[in-house]
């Protein structure tokens, strides 16, 4: 069945530091992923998202990567600062605009 | 941001009691979503809408039911509200061609 999965439940980085959280998923006809952000409190929020035409988009301190020979996507965040504290869920589109999370990531990001 | 709004925030209540949650979206998104997230865990879809007089079953099982009568609201009901469903509730929307955005949830707990 579809799945997606993180490799690490939890992350801690200094800050300044790079952060890279991975994903891996298993519908190799998956054609659309998502990262979001959630934070104490709040609803998730998203971050970047990739197309399977894509390896690579850039955002703002973000980087999404795709590799779809091993079914992999990963988040990168460039010096990583005490507000991107937060669990980071990637996501992804398993039919008709219906959307498939993983478990999800606590990044804790140390002063 | 987006714009969608979920109440109330939190909610403790008793067994037994008829209990309905409010989304509203103000963006004119066709598409509406419930998900059912415990404490630190992924969401689990358990109700959308493709729009006015649509509704259906997620990939989770629930009680609850939901109605769409207006593009605009998307209501989840509980009949008789029990320990079991304490939980985080959220809400999304998703225009044409843009990832769901979520409301920041409610959060219910049944005593």
């Amino acid at each position: 069945g579809e799945s997606v999965g993180l490799h690490l439940p939890t992350l801690s980085v200094q800050e300044g530091d790079n952060s890279i959280i991975n994903c891996a998923y298993s519908n190799s006809a998956s054609d659309y992923f998502i990262w979001y952000k959630q934070e104490s409190g709040k609803g998730p929020q998203f971050i970047i998202d990739i197309r399977s035409n894509m390896d690579k988009r850039q955002g703002q301190r973000v980087t999404v990567l795709l590799n779809k020979t091993v079914k992999h996507l990963s988040l990168q965040i460039a010096a990583t600062q005490p507000g991107d504290s937060a669990v980071y869920f990637c996501a992804e589109k398993s039919s008709n605009y219906k959307l498939t999370f993983g478990k999800g990531t606590l990044l804790t990001v140390n002063p | 941001e987006a714009d969608i709004y979920q109440t109330p925030r939190y909610l403790v209540i008793g067994t037994g009691k008829k209990i309905t949650l409010e989304c509203s979206q103000t963006m004119g998104h066709d598409k509406m979503y419930w998900y059912q997230q415990d404490p630190g865990m992924e969401l689990h879809l358990i109700h959308y809408s493709y729009g006015v007089n649509s509704t259906e079953k997620g990939d989770l099982s629930s009680e609850s039911t939901v109605s769409r009568i207006r593009t605009e609201h998307f209501p989840l009901t509980l009949e008789s509200a029990r320990p079991s469903h304490t939980s985080q509730y959220l809400c999304a929307s998703m225009g044409q061609n843009q990832p769901q955005h979520f409301g920041d949830g409610t959060r219910l707990s049944i005593l």
